[in-house]
């Protein structure tokens, strides 16, 4: 069973659209949080979730906002895509606030042509 | 959180325990020291953290220093699949992943 789920694993879009990104976490953890990859491989957080509440909003874009339906989810929706976009879209999730490592999905890799 | 300065690559033949530096000599008291590693196109994946003392589970053991300054990862017995980069990240326990940057880590290639 995948702990971590992201939906979809590629996205190749226009500039300009507005795409979201889905993220499921089956293993009942309290927190749930959104990175960006750069082209050179640094990983930062975006934003993070804790019980469907927001925590922490990096400096990103208002173009980036997540939602959170319910503790297990948590979606990203990108509005009027650019080209500095184009990265790779991790999700994660802990059990928060405690010493317990976070858990990452494989990854959405968004090309924005 | 503090930060961390890991080599950039790493060599290891097959077989072979890997040791992996890492540096964080502005680390306080309440900062756990994690290590992750990102193989080829997959999300990071955890191996171990530790505090103050000298960890070990199935995948790694972490080592460390008395003065909590450095610490190395170890692969008691390298195989090609641990082909990956792996990162040491420095954070405190309670926190909700602010500042949690993971850098360019150590680029460890196994080699036959």
């Amino acid at each position: 069973d995948t702990a971590v789920s992201q939906t979809p694993k590629y996205l190749v879009t226009q500039m300009g659209n507005d795409k979201s990104i889905k993220c499921e976490q089956n293993l009942g953890h309290d927190t749930m949080y959104w990175y960006k990859q750069d082209s050179k491989k640094f990983l930062k957080i975006m934003f993070s979730y804790n019980n469907k509440e927001l925590i922490i909003n990096e400096t990103v874009p208002n173009r980036f906002s997540p939602k959170s339906p319910d503790k297990a989810h948590l979606n990203l929706h990108i509005n009027s895509l650019e080209l500095g976009d184009s990265a790779v879209y991790f999700c994660a999730s802990s059990q928060d606030p405690s010493p317990l490592p976070q858990h990452f999905g494989d990854g959405t890799r968004l090309s924005i042509l | 959180d503090a930060k961390t300065t890991q080599p950039p690559s790493m060599d290891c033949a097959e077989g072979r325990a890997a040791n992996l530096p890492c540096n964080h000599s502005t680390i306080s008291g309440n900062e756990y020291v994690y290590w992750y590693r990102q193989i080829h196109s997959q999300g990071p994946q955890y191996i171990i953290h530790g505090l103050k003392n000298n960890e070990t589970n199935e995948m790694a053991s972490l080592i460390i220093t008395e003065d909590r300054k450095s610490s190395t990862l170890i692969l008691p017995h390298a195989t090609l699949r641990d082909t990956a980069v792996y990162y040491c990240i420095v954070r405190v326990a309670r926190n909700y992943g602010q500042n949690f940057v993971f850098g360019p880590g150590t680029r460890l290639s196994v080699l036959p």
